[in-house]
């Protein structure tokens, strides 16, 4: 049953530090979509690859937040430093090009203080 | 532009009732269409979806959705509500805008069922 893996699972840390949220793609998927979920903004796409290349971060922070895919298997996100207002649930999903569908991992919890 | 309107944050059936979940949507070209379900601290899983041909699409679940394009609706439904059918419910839009599989996705509706 192939799924899509985040770690960590939760993850609390102190404003300033750096985090670093990783997600494994379901293998031969080349589409990778980060999204950002919180009460009150709901679900907003970050960041999306393709073939490992990102083509759109329009809706990621620039100046704290970068996402990159080092190789097919892995997807990274890092927020450098954090703040208390990224606190959500971050979730990666990955895809196939020709189809619109994703596949979602089961989420990283960040809590900032 | 693409977008979703759920109405309804929150919708209470009855076990056994029948479940309604209401989606509008706005594109500029024949959209593609899904739900997609979330249970408490999971991701969010595809229930169905609608790309082309027939209107009245069959998903998991015992859920199906009809796309309706003079009303620019996507509603969710099921003849019976189950308690496990509890979670949040996400209606999304694709029109490929942006020159890829961009999906937008509405605030969600949670479902509740009452024993």
């Amino acid at each position: 049953d192939a799924r899509v893996t985040q770690t960590p699972r939760h993850k609390v840390t102190e404003m300033g530090q750096e985090v670093t949220m990783r997600c494994q793609p379901i293998l031969g998927h080349n589409t990778v979509f980060w999204y950002r979920q919180t009460m009150m903004q709901g679900l907003e796409l970050l960041a999306y690859f393709r073939n490992r290349a990102p083509l759109d971060d329009s809706g990621m922070p620039k100046d704290r937040f970068s996402a990159e895919m080092p190789d097919a298997t892995l997807a990274t996100l890092k927020i450098q430093p954090s703040e208390p207002r990224d606190s959500a649930v971050y979730f990666c999903a990955s895809g196939l090009d020709r189809s619109y569908e994703q596949y979602f991992g089961p989420g990283t919890r960040l809590t900032v203080t | 532009a693409q977008s979703v309107t759920q109405l309804g944050s929150h919708v209470s059936v009855s076990e056994g009732a029948l479940v309604l979940l209401r989606c509008n949507y706005s594109s500029s070209v024949p959209p593609y269409l899904f739900w997609y379900v979330q249970y408490p601290n999971q991701g969010l899983q595809l229930l169905l979806k609608y790309t082309t041909g027939a209107t009245l699409v069959k998903g998991i679940n015992g859920f199906e959705a009809e796309f309706k394009k003079s009303e620019t609706s996507f509603h969710l439904t099921k003849p019976s509500a189950h308690m496990s059918d509890a979670a949040e419910y996400f209606c999304a839009v694709s029109d490929g805008s942006g020159g890829y599989q961009k999906v937008t996705f509405g605030t969600g509706t949670k479902l509740q069922v009452i024993p």
